[in-house]
């Protein structure tokens, strides 16, 4: 079942603007993670967010959870052409035994 | 440090014939390890899963089935390719104890099936 889906679909941004993309989920999470994924390639990690915390940062990369709402957001800042890919929330349900759900993803295209 | 592999990189393969994807893990022992399927411009979804030599749980029925032979092996396999089997599969680890740290994904294998 697909849990984790992101708005919007496909974002196009200059180079130092900001790109803001959401997930939204269905049920009870035990945490949420974040995805990189380059075109023809695997994904990469980039934050892991618990049920029980708000924001975590990692350099240019702010992810916000709200539970109340079933809704985590991804923000880059001052954004860069290498930031060009597709990004991925995957979703850990509480109850299940550690897999991941994903979402079909936000294209974002960064324009020099 | 761990890495991970996955081959090959491209198949073609014609309707009716054999798959074997083959995934290796290196430089950490007990993996949970993951195949997922991604169609082109669309999300992943999970297709197999394993927390320990010969224990697979499957997330959907399907054309394809999978089998650890080896702590660090993990093995996506057909008899007889469809169609609809054509995707990109991604094979990932995590350390084991159930979803609390972030995945490691392989390159992944682009498969076309004629």
């Amino acid at each position: 079942s697909q849990q984790g889906e992101e708005d919007p679909q496909a974002l196009s941004i200059q180079e130092g603007e900001n790109a803001t993309m959401n997930c939204s989920y269905k049920t009870s999470i035990n945490n949420l993670q974040w995805y990189r994924q380059n075109s023809g390639r695997g994904l990469v990690h980039l934050i892991l967010i618990r049920s029980n915390e708000r924001e975590k940062h990692s350099g240019r990369l702010r992810v916000t959870l709200d539970t109340s709402k079933k809704s985590s957001s991804l923000l880059i800042t001052a954004s860069r052409a290498a930031d060009t890919a597709s990004y991925f929330c995957g979703v850990r349900e509480a109850d299940s035994w550690g897999k991941l759900q994903f979402g079909a993803g936000t294209q974002v295209v960064v324009t020099p | 440090s761990q890495t991970i592999h996955q081959w090959p990189a491209t198949l073609v393969q014609p309707v009716g014939s054999p798959l074997s994807l083959e995934c290796t893990v290196e430089g950490t022992s007990n993996p949970n390890l993951y195949w997922y399927r991604q169609a082109a411009g669309r999300g992943l979804q999970l297709l197999f899963y394993s927390v320990g030599i010969g224990q697979i749980s499957s997330e959907v029925p399907q054309n394809l089935s999978a089998s650890r032979p080896q702590d660090r092996q993990f093995i996506l396999s057909s008899k007889k390719l469809l169609l609809s089997d054509s995707g990109f599969y991604l094979c990932a680890w995590s350390a084991g104890g159930g979803g609390h740290y972030g995945y490691t994904f392989g390159s992944g294998t682009r498969l076309t099936v004629v």
